[in-house]
């Protein structure tokens, strides 16, 4: 079956260090991959997506990076600030038209 | 920017009454879906809606839910006997192709009594 996970429920950074956080999938099928932002008390916020032909994609102080071979997702915020602190989850879509499957998340507390 | 809107923000019921949580989809979307997060829990898909009908639905999303597009704006979910289980965050989202960047609002926290 499907299932998405993180290796780290809770990171903890110093301001201005880059973060990493990490999620497995088990889907080799899965074709698109999505992460996503929650701050307490709002709905999850977009950060950026990769679909399976890439290996990695850039945005604005975040990259993800993705391994098919060992089917694993990466997210990496540099120079991380405070208001980064938030739980961050990834969600998958197996190939084709279906629903995203979503993992539980990590929790990065940035400290100041 | 635009922005997907719920409302209520918090609704509390009592078991076995009926709720209608409202959305407002960001304008230009065709795709809605609706989640729910149980507290501590992982986001999960209950259904998809497209062209004015139930594209894709979860195990969640038995007979006592039920969706709706009652006008060119609102797109609602209805929970006609709640119950205890029921009491979860549950976020809308809109996109603009399907099964891709999904963007969701804040979310409306149940609470069943």
């Amino acid at each position: 079956g499907e299932s998405v996970g993180l290796h780290l429920p809770t990171l903890s950074v110093q301001e201005g260090d880059n973060s990493i956080i990490n999620c497995a999938y088990s889907n080799s099928a899965s074709d698109y991959f999505i992460w996503y932002k929650q701050e307490s008390g709002k709905g999850p916020q977009f950060i950026i997506d990769i679909r399976s032909n890439m290996d990695k994609r850039q945005g604005q102080r975040v990259t993800v990076l993705l391994n098919k071979t060992v089917k694993h997702l990466s997210l990496q915020i540099a120079a991380t600030q405070p208001g980064d602190s938030a739980v961050y989850f990834c969600a998958e879509r197996n190939m084709g038209n279906t629903p995203l499957v979503f993992g539980k998340g990590t929790r990065l507390s940035v400290i100041a | 920017e635009p922005e997907v809107t719920q409302t209520p923000s918090h609704q509390v019921t009592q078991m076995g009454q009926e709720v209608i949580l409202r959305c407002v989809p960001i304008s230009n979307h065709l795709y809605f879906y609706w989640y729910r997060q149980i507290l501590g829990q992982k986001v999960e898909f209950l259904v998809s809606f497209y062209n004015n009908e139930i594209s894709e639905k979860s195990e969640i999303f038995d007979d006592q839910f039920s969706v709706e597009r009652p006008d060119g704006s609102n797109f609602t979910l209805k929970i006609r006997s709640t119950k205890l289980e029921d009491s979860a965050m549950y976020f809308c989202a809109s996109s603009d192709v399907r099964w891709v960047i999904q963007y969701f609002g804040a979310g409306t926290r149940l609470s069943v009594l």
